[in-house]
């Protein structure tokens, strides 16, 4: 079973609205994604933090999205206003710092913008 | 930039023969490469991985060698089972770890009785 929580599963949204999920890494992994499955499966790699420092993130995620992870509390991911393009799976994911380190995936939040 | 390319996108076959799947990657520096599988409405799942050029890596029937003459990671199973279907997703990471993984497309692969 997958140790990466994810809330919630499902999320409606209008466009314009802002669009909020929440993710529980695993206990002691310090490196955390985030990532967007679209609908023909292909994964988009959206920012991720190292102990609530932001490592690296993509354009998109600079305008419109903004996350963070604080100590001792779930990260987030937040679209502050959703567009129909945006609906897709995001996936939060852990792991331990290091290359061969195995990267742990949560079941996704499916947003569906309308 | 890295690149990750599976050029099955739908393999389908029936119980009990086997499969291989393709995966080829581009990067300019040591890699390490991955195969994650994921179920309808679960989360990906790590299958396989592996850093050591022309070594098999094993796991739950699958296995791999990465062959770094050819940057090629293919995956296989010698017979393949109904719980098998699936997305398979050929990933690598730069040893630049913080850049997270670098995804093919995936490959469906839908196992008939």
């Amino acid at each position: 079973n997958s140790k990466v929580i994810q809330t919630p599963r499902y999320l409606v949204k209008g466009q314009g609205q802002k669009a909020k999920m929440r993710c529980i890494p695993e206990k002691g992994h310090p490196v955390v994604f985030w990532y967007q499955q679209n609908k023909n499966n292909e994964f988009k790699f959206l920012i991720n933090f190292q102990n609530q420092e932001v490592l690296q993130q993509i354009d998109m995620t600079e305008k419109r999205f903004s996350a963070e992870c604080p100590s001792n509390s779930p990260c987030s991911l937040e679209i502050q206003s959703s567009e129909a393009g945006d609906s897709a799976l995001y996936l939060c994911a852990s792991s331990q710092p290091g290359q061969g380190s195995e990267v742990f995936f949560g079941k996704g939040t499916r947003l569906t913008v309308v | 930039g890295d690149s990750v390319t599976q050029t099955e996108g739908l393999v389908t076959l029936t119980k009990g023969l086997p499969v291989m799947l393709n995966c080829t990657y581009q990067t300019t520096y040591s890699p390490f490469l991955f195969w994650y599988v994921q179920h309808l409405n679960e989360a990906p799942k790590l299958l396989l991985k592996s850093s050591t050029d022309n070594k098999r890596t094993e796991h739950q029937g699958f296995y791999a060698t990465l062959h770094k003459s050819s940057s090629s990671f293919h995956l296989q199973k010698s017979s393949v089972q109904l719980s098998d279907s699936a997305l398979y997703f050929c990933a690598l990471r730069p040893n630049n770890y913080a850049q997270g993984l670098t995804f093919g497309l995936g490959t469906r692969v839908s196992v008939f009785p």
